[in-house]
């Protein structure tokens, strides 16, 4: 089992829909979880931080960590074609010298 | 501010050859980590380095290689390449203090490596 599973998809949407990605993991010891946007041909840029459970909200995206269930969720409202590209989670624990984990990524298509 | 560069993009290579890729990190950044992604994958963690040591190593063998220089630029050194070593290498840097252990990585474009 990997540590951290994500659906690839691809998920296919069209434009103004609400766009919902999820992660799963098994390691408790995880403290922080990201988002990262990739575009086709470039590198992963970092979307959303968050440390522990809760919930964070910058703009039209917004992540959620449940830390009991080991789940982890990124929305994204009024979709645009914009933010067709591949939605990389990433998440690790709380110590130094860490290795900062990532699913395989779900590849995203918003049609306009 | 500059952000995280890497040389060369793209490359290509034959079985058993050696390969260096370069990276300079962001402005103020002093710890450097490497990703390999494979075509189709999520980023692979190779190995992070910080005032010039290797601070921490995934699951790659010892020919997988690094180095970070005083300027906190960074080199990734791969000897006797295989064909499964075809990836996109991507350096990421983070910045001092709560940055550095939260994980928080901010991305070169990558070099995109074929072996044949």
């Amino acid at each position: 089992q990997k540590e951290v599973e994500q659906d690839p998809g691809p998920l296919s949407v069209p434009e103004g829909a609400i766009v919902s990605l999820n992660c799963t993991y098994s390691n408790s010891a995880f403290q922080y979880f990201m988002w990262y946007r990739q575009y086709s041909r470039k590198g992963p840029e970092l979307l959303m931080y968050t440390y522990s459970s809760g919930n964070k909200e910058d703009g039209r995206f917004t992540a959620q960590v449940d830390k009991s269930s080991k789940y982890i969720s990124l929305f994204i409202r009024d979709s645009q074609p914009s933010d067709s590209a591949t939605y990389l989670c990433a998440m690790g624990p709380h110590t130094g010298g860490f290795k900062t984990i990532f699913g395989a990524g779900t590849r995203l298509f918003v049609k306009a | 501010e500059t952000g995280v560069t890497q040389s060369p993009t793209h490359l290509i290579k034959t079985r058993g050859q050696q390969v260096t890729l370069r990276c300079s990190s962001q402005s103020g950044h002093n710890t450097v980590s490497w990703y390999q992604q494979a075509l189709g994958q999520g980023p692979q963690f190779i190995f992070q380095y910080y005032r010039e040591e290797e601070n921490g190593r995934g699951n790659f063998p010892p020919r997988f290689s690094g180095l970070q220089f005083p300027n906190y630029s960074s080199e990734l050194n791969v000897n006797a390449l295989e064909l499964d070593d075809s990836a996109l290498y991507l350096c990421a840097s983070s910045p001092p203090g709560a940055g550095a252990n939260t994980g928080e990585l901010f991305f070169g474009e990558g070099s995109r490596l074929t072996v044949l």
